[in-house]
């Protein structure tokens, strides 16, 4: 929500350019990430996920890099439109567990 | 559609009142979740559940208790809600690891 997105950091990009958003994960046991997206007022919504025996994975408009050397994961918009206008956030799941951990978010301001 | 619906969507109550949100899915999924989204944090995780009637606590359980009594509802409690529950509060569903989570829109909840 809103509130929620107060103090995140901004990525401002102009539209048809394409958007890095970055994420640094905590958990070196954590096998299994995704990217959401998070419009004002709504739930996470799934974008896309990469598993820890892979390095980049890509969907329609969207590659996700994952380098397990230092806890990093990036996803990579292609040709970012209004649409994509949301605050981003990572998840990774701890190999054999139920749990989750989910990043603070980052912010992505599509300018026309 | 992830096929979550919560209920309500809105809610202002009194410190000391119980309140209880509610998760209904229709996806028959066996993993369900309850979070909440502050400002400054990630989605952090309250109760989650394996299955009808098994349930195990979160990292902010603390003031909380759930319930599920079937498959496709997952009820959260606040038995004597505090100003510091004030926070929107995430359903999801699926996960149960190495699979991505689908969130519901969510329950702006305001104690007064």
């Amino acid at each position: 929500g809103e509130s929620v997105g107060l103090h995140l950091p901004t990525l401002s990009v102009q539209e048809g350019d394409n958007s890095i958003i970055n994420c640094a994960y905590s958990n070196s046991a954590s096998d299994y990430f995704i990217w959401y997206k998070q419009e004002s007022g709504k739930g996470p919504q799934f974008i896309i996920d990469i598993r820890s025996n892979m390095d980049k994975r890509q969907g329609q408009r969207v590659t996700v890099l994952l380098n397990k050397t230092v806890k990093h994961l990036s996803l990579q918009i292609a040709a970012t439109q209004p649409g994509d206008s949301a605050v981003y956030f990572c998840a990774e799941n701890v190999s054999g567990t139920y749990k989750y951990i989910f990043g603070t978010g980052t912010r992505l301001k599509v300018l026309a | 559609d992830a096929g979550i619906t919560q209920s309500p969507r809105h809610k202002v109550t009194e410190t000391g009142t119980p309140v209880t949100l509610r998760c209904h899915q229709t996806e028959n999924h066996r993993y369900m979740y309850w979070y909440r989204q502050d400002p400054g944090h990630g989605l952090r995780l309250i109760h989650y559940s394996y299955g009808v009637k098994d349930t195990d606590k979160g990292e902010v359980s603390d003031g909380y208790s759930v319930s599920r009594s079937k498959t496709e509802d997952f009820l959260l409690t606040l038995e004597s809600a505090t100003s510091s529950q004030t926070s929107v509060y995430f359903c999801a569903t699926g996960g149960g690891g190495n699979q991505p989570q689908h969130f519901g829109d969510g329950t702006r909840l305001s104690i007064l």
